[in-house]
C-alpha cells in the first residue's frame, strides 16, 4: 500500500530532551515536507526537500532540524525542545507533475 | 513572504445546498493553489488545484476559480453531501519553489446538516 508512515504517533516529553520523530515514504517520491498543525493557525510548513541532501525551510523553521540522506526517509529532530513545539506534526510527499502532496497520519507531540 | 487568508472560518450548510470558500493570497507570483480536505484524525488530502495559467477547474461537484488581479481564489461545492464535512485548506506555492513551499490558510470547518 502507498504510503506515508510516522513515528511515532504519540509523543510526551520535557524541555530540553533531543528527539526524532521519523518519516517514510514508499512511493518513490521525490519531494517531502513536513508541517506543523496547531488550532487557529492551519497547517505551517517547517521545512521541505526537493532532493536527496537537498533541504529548504518552510515559514517555521526555527527550532528544528531535517536531514534527506535517503530518498524514502526525512526525520524532523527537535534538538531542544519547548513547550511551544506542543503540535500535530504532519509530514507528507509528493512527486513532479501531479505535485499532490500525500499526508501521512500525523505526530502529536506534547512537551512539558 | 506570501500571506494567505481563508474566510469563513465555519460554514454551515444544509445537504443539496452549494459552498462557498474564498482565499486571499499576497503575492501576485505565487503561481500555484491547491485544496486540501481534512477529515477527523486524519492527514489533509488533496481534493483540486489550480495553477496561475488557469482560471477555472472544475471536478465533477467541486470546482475553483483564480482571480489573479485581485489575488483571489475560491472553492465551489455544490449539491453537498454530508460527507463533504470536514477542515478545508487554501494554499499558495511561491514562484521558484517547485510548488513544494505551501503556504496554508488557516481552514474553513464545513458542516453539512442532512
Amino acid at each position: 500500500e502507498a504510503q506515508v508512515t510516522q513515528n511515532p504517533r504519540y509523543l510526551i516529553t520535557v524541555t530540553g530532551k533531543k528527539l526524532t520523530v521519523t518519516c517514510s515514504q514508499n512511493m518513490n517520491h521525490e519531494y517531502m515536507s513536513w508541517y506543523r498543525q496547531d488550532p487557529g493557525l492551519g497547517l505551517r510548513q517547517i521545512y521541505y526537500s526537493m532532493n536527496v541532501e537537498v533541504t529548504d525551510k518552510g515559514d517555521v523553521p526555527e527550532g528544528y532540524k531535517v536531514s534527506r540522506k535517503e530518498k524514502r526517509n526525512f526525520p524532523l529532530i527537535l534538538e531542544s525542545p519547548s513547550p511551544n513545539q506542543t503540535s500535530l506534526y504532519f509530514c507528507a510527499s509528493s512527486s513532479p507533475g501531479p505535485y499532490e502532496q500525500y499526508f501521512g497520519p500525523g505526530t502529536r507531540l506534547t512537551v512539558t | 513572504g506570501e500571506n494567505v487568508e481563508q474566510h469563513p472560518s465555519t460554514l454551515s450548510v444544509q445537504e443539496g445546498d452549494s459552498a462557498v470558500i474564498k482565499c486571499t493570497y499576497s503575492d501576485s507570483a505565487s503561481n500555484y493553489f491547491p485544496w486540501y480536505k481534512q477529515e477527523l484524525g486524519k492527514g489533509p488530502q488533496l481534493i483540486i488545484d489550480i495553477r496561475s495559467n488557469v482560471g477555472e477547474k472544475k471536478d465533477q461537484r467541486i470546482a475553483v476559480t483564480l482571480n489573479k488581479t485581485a489575488k483571489h481564489f475560491s472553492l465551489h461545492i455544490t449539491e453537498t453531501q454530508p460527507e463533504d464535512s470536514a477542515v478545508y485548506f487554501c494554499a499558495a506555492s511561491p514562484l521558484g519553489t517547485g510548488f513544494q513551499k505551501l503556504v496554508f490558510g488557516t481552514g474553513t470547518r464545513l458542516l453539512v446538516s442532512p
